[in-house]
Protein backbone atom coordinates (compact mmCIF):
# COMPACT_ATOMS: atom_id res chain seq x y z
CA UNK A 1 0.00 0.00 0.00
CA UNK A 2 0.59 3.71 -0.03
CA UNK A 3 2.36 4.87 3.10
CA UNK A 4 4.50 8.06 4.48
CA UNK A 5 6.75 8.68 7.24
CA UNK A 6 7.94 11.54 8.03
CA UNK A 7 10.60 12.93 11.17
CA UNK A 8 8.74 13.17 14.51
CA UNK A 9 8.68 16.63 16.27
CA UNK A 10 8.13 18.85 18.12
CA UNK A 11 10.98 20.85 16.43
CA UNK A 12 12.07 24.00 18.06
CA UNK A 13 14.25 26.45 16.25
CA UNK A 14 15.54 30.19 16.87
CA UNK A 15 14.76 32.48 14.07
CA UNK A 16 17.17 32.48 11.02
CA UNK A 17 17.84 28.96 12.19
CA UNK A 18 18.08 26.18 9.04
CA UNK A 19 14.91 23.94 9.02
CA UNK A 20 14.78 20.24 7.66
CA UNK A 21 11.91 18.11 8.12
CA UNK A 22 12.43 14.37 6.66
CA UNK A 23 9.65 12.89 4.42
CA UNK A 24 10.34 9.20 2.67
CA UNK A 25 7.43 7.38 1.06
CA UNK A 26 6.30 4.21 -0.44
CA UNK A 27 4.39 3.63 -3.24
CA UNK A 28 3.61 1.91 -6.34
CA UNK A 29 4.62 3.53 -9.42
CA UNK A 30 5.16 7.31 -9.46
CA UNK A 31 3.16 9.12 -7.07
CA UNK A 32 2.71 12.74 -6.72
CA UNK A 33 4.08 14.15 -3.68
CA UNK A 34 3.22 17.00 -1.54
CA UNK A 35 3.81 19.25 1.98
CA UNK A 36 0.82 20.81 2.95
CA UNK A 37 0.86 23.47 5.63
CA UNK A 38 -1.27 23.91 9.17
CA UNK A 39 -0.82 27.20 10.54
CA UNK A 40 -2.47 27.39 14.41
CA UNK A 41 -6.92 27.47 13.94
CA UNK A 42 -6.36 27.12 10.02
CA UNK A 43 -7.51 24.74 8.03
CA UNK A 44 -4.55 22.73 5.98
CA UNK A 45 -3.17 24.72 3.29
CA UNK A 46 -0.84 22.92 0.06
CA UNK A 47 2.67 24.60 0.61
CA UNK A 48 4.37 22.94 -2.90
CA UNK A 49 4.01 19.77 -4.51
CA UNK A 50 6.06 17.82 -7.48
CA UNK A 51 4.45 15.52 -9.40
CA UNK A 52 7.48 14.03 -10.78
CA UNK A 53 11.19 12.78 -10.15
CA UNK A 54 13.67 15.45 -9.99
CA UNK A 55 10.76 18.18 -10.10
CA UNK A 56 11.50 20.68 -7.21
CA UNK A 57 8.21 22.29 -5.48
CA UNK A 58 8.98 25.42 -3.71
CA UNK A 59 7.01 28.60 -2.28
CA UNK A 60 7.28 31.25 0.73
CA UNK A 61 10.68 30.42 0.80
CA UNK A 62 10.63 26.21 1.45
CA UNK A 63 11.65 23.94 -1.21
CA UNK A 64 11.70 20.24 -1.41
CA UNK A 65 13.17 17.80 -4.12
CA UNK A 66 11.16 14.82 -5.63
CA UNK A 67 13.92 12.27 -5.19
CA UNK A 68 12.73 8.80 -7.25
CA UNK A 69 16.28 6.76 -5.99
CA UNK A 70 15.76 7.29 -2.15
CA UNK A 71 11.92 7.52 -2.11
CA UNK A 72 12.05 10.94 -0.54
CA UNK A 73 10.55 14.22 -0.33
CA UNK A 74 12.69 16.51 2.38
CA UNK A 75 11.48 19.86 3.26
CA UNK A 76 14.13 22.45 3.41
CA UNK A 77 13.79 26.34 4.54
CA UNK A 78 17.18 28.59 4.92
CA UNK A 79 15.93 30.85 7.21
CA UNK A 80 12.75 30.29 9.49
CA UNK A 81 10.58 32.93 11.00
CA UNK A 82 8.42 32.84 13.82
CA UNK A 83 5.23 33.17 11.19
CA UNK A 84 6.33 29.64 10.09
CA UNK A 85 5.41 28.00 13.64
CA UNK A 86 2.70 25.24 12.16
CA UNK A 87 2.23 21.94 11.64
CA UNK A 88 3.65 20.35 8.66
CA UNK A 89 2.58 17.08 6.90
CA UNK A 90 4.16 15.39 4.08
CA UNK A 91 1.69 13.65 1.42
CA UNK A 92 0.95 12.08 -1.98
CA UNK A 93 -1.59 10.45 -4.11
CA UNK A 94 -0.96 7.40 -6.33
CA UNK A 95 -1.62 8.09 -10.00
CA UNK A 96 -4.36 5.61 -9.99
CA UNK A 97 -6.62 7.46 -7.65
CA UNK A 98 -5.14 10.88 -7.64
CA UNK A 99 -7.73 12.10 -5.75
CA UNK A 100 -7.06 10.14 -2.66
CA UNK A 101 -3.99 11.82 -0.30
CA UNK A 102 -2.10 9.36 2.02
CA UNK A 103 -0.93 11.37 5.00
CA UNK A 104 2.49 11.18 7.23
CA UNK A 105 1.68 12.17 11.08
CA UNK A 106 2.61 15.19 11.07
CA UNK A 107 5.55 17.60 12.57
CA UNK A 108 5.09 20.48 14.58
CA UNK A 109 7.67 23.40 14.60
CA UNK A 110 8.35 25.63 16.51
CA UNK A 111 10.26 29.10 15.64
CA UNK A 112 11.08 31.39 18.55
CA UNK A 113 12.35 34.97 18.35
CA UNK B 1 -18.97 30.48 0.49
CA UNK B 2 -15.42 32.17 0.28
CA UNK B 3 -13.60 28.69 2.10
CA UNK B 4 -14.61 25.38 3.51
CA UNK B 5 -17.07 25.83 6.53
CA UNK B 6 -17.34 23.22 8.64
CA UNK B 7 -19.90 22.90 12.21
CA UNK B 8 -19.92 22.42 14.85
CA UNK B 9 -15.90 23.24 15.65
CA UNK B 10 -15.75 21.42 19.05
CA UNK B 11 -18.01 18.36 19.95
CA UNK B 12 -18.36 16.21 22.59
CA UNK B 13 -20.54 13.55 23.37
CA UNK B 14 -21.20 10.34 25.27
CA UNK B 15 -20.70 7.32 24.09
CA UNK B 16 -22.94 5.23 22.69
CA UNK B 17 -24.71 8.94 21.50
CA UNK B 18 -25.29 9.67 17.87
CA UNK B 19 -23.30 12.87 16.25
CA UNK B 20 -23.67 14.56 13.02
CA UNK B 21 -20.77 16.80 11.79
CA UNK B 22 -21.56 18.95 8.62
CA UNK B 23 -19.48 20.51 5.89
CA UNK B 24 -20.54 23.52 3.51
CA UNK B 25 -17.55 23.28 0.45
CA UNK B 26 -17.03 25.61 -1.94
CA UNK B 27 -19.53 26.50 -3.84
CA UNK B 28 -19.44 24.89 -7.41
CA UNK B 29 -16.74 22.00 -6.21
CA UNK B 30 -17.85 19.31 -7.48
CA UNK B 31 -15.62 16.80 -5.02
CA UNK B 32 -15.86 16.49 -1.43
CA UNK B 33 -13.66 14.67 0.74
CA UNK B 34 -13.84 13.38 4.31
CA UNK B 35 -10.57 13.05 6.40
CA UNK B 36 -10.12 11.83 9.73
CA UNK B 37 -7.08 12.62 12.45
CA UNK B 38 -6.20 10.98 15.34
CA UNK B 39 -3.90 12.24 18.21
CA UNK B 40 -0.50 12.16 16.63
CA UNK B 41 -1.22 10.46 13.70
CA UNK B 42 -2.08 11.78 9.57
CA UNK B 43 -4.94 11.92 7.95
CA UNK B 44 -6.92 8.92 7.14
CA UNK B 45 -9.17 9.33 3.93
CA UNK B 46 -12.40 8.60 4.81
CA UNK B 47 -15.10 8.84 1.58
CA UNK B 48 -15.17 10.57 -1.63
CA UNK B 49 -18.07 12.40 -3.38
CA UNK B 50 -18.32 13.39 -6.83
CA UNK B 51 -21.45 15.34 -7.10
CA UNK B 52 -23.91 13.64 -4.44
CA UNK B 53 -22.60 9.84 -5.58
CA UNK B 54 -19.74 8.68 -3.21
CA UNK B 55 -17.52 6.67 -5.86
CA UNK B 56 -14.99 5.68 -3.09
CA UNK B 57 -16.53 4.86 0.43
CA UNK B 58 -13.34 2.42 1.24
CA UNK B 59 -12.04 4.40 4.09
CA UNK B 60 -15.33 4.40 6.39
CA UNK B 61 -14.20 2.56 9.78
CA UNK B 62 -17.48 0.85 10.32
CA UNK B 63 -21.13 -0.03 9.49
CA UNK B 64 -22.04 3.01 12.00
CA UNK B 65 -19.64 5.52 9.93
CA UNK B 66 -22.42 7.16 7.10
CA UNK B 67 -22.08 10.25 4.84
CA UNK B 68 -24.30 12.12 2.42
CA UNK B 69 -24.05 14.75 0.23
CA UNK B 70 -27.42 17.09 -0.79
CA UNK B 71 -27.35 19.07 -3.95
CA UNK B 72 -23.83 18.63 -4.74
CA UNK B 73 -23.27 21.09 -1.47
CA UNK B 74 -23.50 19.66 1.87
CA UNK B 75 -22.54 16.94 3.08
CA UNK B 76 -23.32 15.47 6.87
CA UNK B 77 -20.94 12.80 8.33
CA UNK B 78 -23.18 10.59 11.10
CA UNK B 79 -20.99 8.50 13.74
CA UNK B 80 -24.41 6.57 15.39
CA UNK B 81 -23.12 4.92 18.84
CA UNK B 82 -20.06 6.80 19.44
CA UNK B 83 -16.66 4.68 20.97
CA UNK B 84 -14.04 6.37 22.49
CA UNK B 85 -12.06 5.67 19.51
CA UNK B 86 -13.78 7.75 17.30
CA UNK B 87 -12.15 10.74 19.15
CA UNK B 88 -10.39 12.42 16.76
CA UNK B 89 -10.97 15.86 14.25
CA UNK B 90 -12.96 15.28 10.94
CA UNK B 91 -11.90 17.36 8.33
CA UNK B 92 -13.64 18.03 5.00
CA UNK B 93 -11.98 19.25 1.86
CA UNK B 94 -13.34 20.69 -1.30
CA UNK B 95 -11.85 20.89 -4.80
CA UNK B 96 -13.43 21.51 -8.04
CA UNK B 97 -12.84 18.55 -9.49
CA UNK B 98 -12.50 14.74 -8.87
CA UNK B 99 -9.68 13.36 -10.48
CA UNK B 100 -6.52 14.97 -10.25
CA UNK B 101 -8.05 16.78 -7.56
CA UNK B 102 -4.89 16.41 -5.48
CA UNK B 103 -2.60 18.13 -7.98
CA UNK B 104 -4.62 21.10 -8.44
CA UNK B 105 -5.17 21.80 -4.83
CA UNK B 106 -8.02 20.75 -2.50
CA UNK B 107 -9.53 23.27 0.06
CA UNK B 108 -9.65 22.38 3.72
CA UNK B 109 -12.32 23.04 6.58
CA UNK B 110 -10.85 23.68 9.95
CA UNK B 111 -12.52 20.50 11.44
CA UNK B 112 -14.21 19.77 14.20
CA UNK B 113 -12.81 17.96 16.82
CA UNK B 114 -14.75 15.36 18.52
CA UNK B 115 -14.26 14.03 22.09
CA UNK B 116 -16.30 10.96 23.06
CA UNK B 117 -16.28 10.41 27.02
Amino acid sequence: GNSVTQMEGPVTLSEEAFLTINCTYTATGYPSLFWYVQYPGEGLQLLLKATKADDKGSNKGFEATYRKETTSFHLEKGSVQVSDSAVYFCALTPRSNDYKLSFGAGTTVTVRA
Amino acid sequence: GAGVSQSPSNKVTEKGKDVELRCDPISGHTALYWYRQRLGQGLEFLIYFQGNSAPDKSGLPSDRFSAERTGESVSTLTIQRTQQEDSAVYLCASSLHGPMAANYGYTFGSGTRLTVV
